[in-house]
């Protein structure tokens, strides 16, 4: 019964390639956010989606492209992998766009070789 | 813009001395601020929390943290530290302008703790 879930953990893949990441939570949660942690343990918010709307979309590359079918999932979809993508990535969710407290999945370690 | 400074990257305690981890923020606008605690391998976990009221806010596993609006700072102490405290603590500031529950995170304290 994990909150907020992440599929893969880990993702060994080459450049050039195109990957997915894949979160849900079941928390009953409007907002669901994408987070960057990079090899120094930097934590950098990449998009926000309130029930299935964007609503941040920090400076990243356009390779990088959110999609929510639903309230309760986002994915993350990565085109031309490049060895600068390699990093852990997080998802989150919080009750609502107002509310900053934040739970997160257990997250994504991507591997680009 | 809302940032956030954490003094030391790396803090070592022995195990039962007191735990201060030091953050402090910048914000335009009276902050919403936290601690977050991420053991090895896994993803964050909301220690504790500050919004508005009370300054001194109290946390799981025994940590507190004090909002001092003067001294912009939110430093987190515990009286005693255990082995199992070992981890990577981000302290983080609401960008409450934009309303989007975007937090701006530190550079992340490594904490130790030594028998």
């Amino acid at each position: 019964d994990t909150a907020v879930s992440q599929t893969p953990k880990y993702l060994v893949t080459q450049m050039g390639n195109d990957k997915s990441i894949k979160c849900e939570q079941n928390l009953g949660h409007d907002t669901m956010y994408w987070y960057k942690q990079d090899s120094k343990k930097f934590l950098k918010i990449m998009f926000s989606y309130n029930n299935k709307e964007l609503i941040i979309n920090e400076t990243v590359p356009n390779r990088f492209s959110p999609k929510s079918p639903d309230k309760a999932h986002l994915n993350l979809h990565i085109n031309s992998l490049e060895l600068g993508d390699s990093a852990v990535y997080f998802c989150a969710s919080s009750q609502d766009a107002g509310d900053y407290e934040q739970y997160f999945g257990p997250g994504t370690r991507l591997t680009v070789t | 813009a809302q940032s956030v400074t954490q003094l030391g990257s790396h803090v070592s305690v022995s195990e039962g001395a007191l735990v201060l981890l030091r953050c402090n923020y910048s914000s335009s606008v009276p902050p919403y601020l936290f601690w977050y605690v991420q053991y090895p391998n896994q993803g964050l976990q909301l220690l504790l929390k500050y919004t508005t009221g009370a300054t001194l806010v109290k946390g799981i596993n025994g940590f507190e943290a004090e909002f001092k609006k003067s001294e912009t700072s939110f430093h987190l102490t515990k009286p005693s530290a255990h082995m199992s405290d070992a981890a990577e603590y981000f302290c983080a500031v609401s960008d409450r302008g934009g309303n989007t529950g975007k937090l701006i995170f530190g550079q992340g304290t490594t904490l130790q703790v030594k028998p």
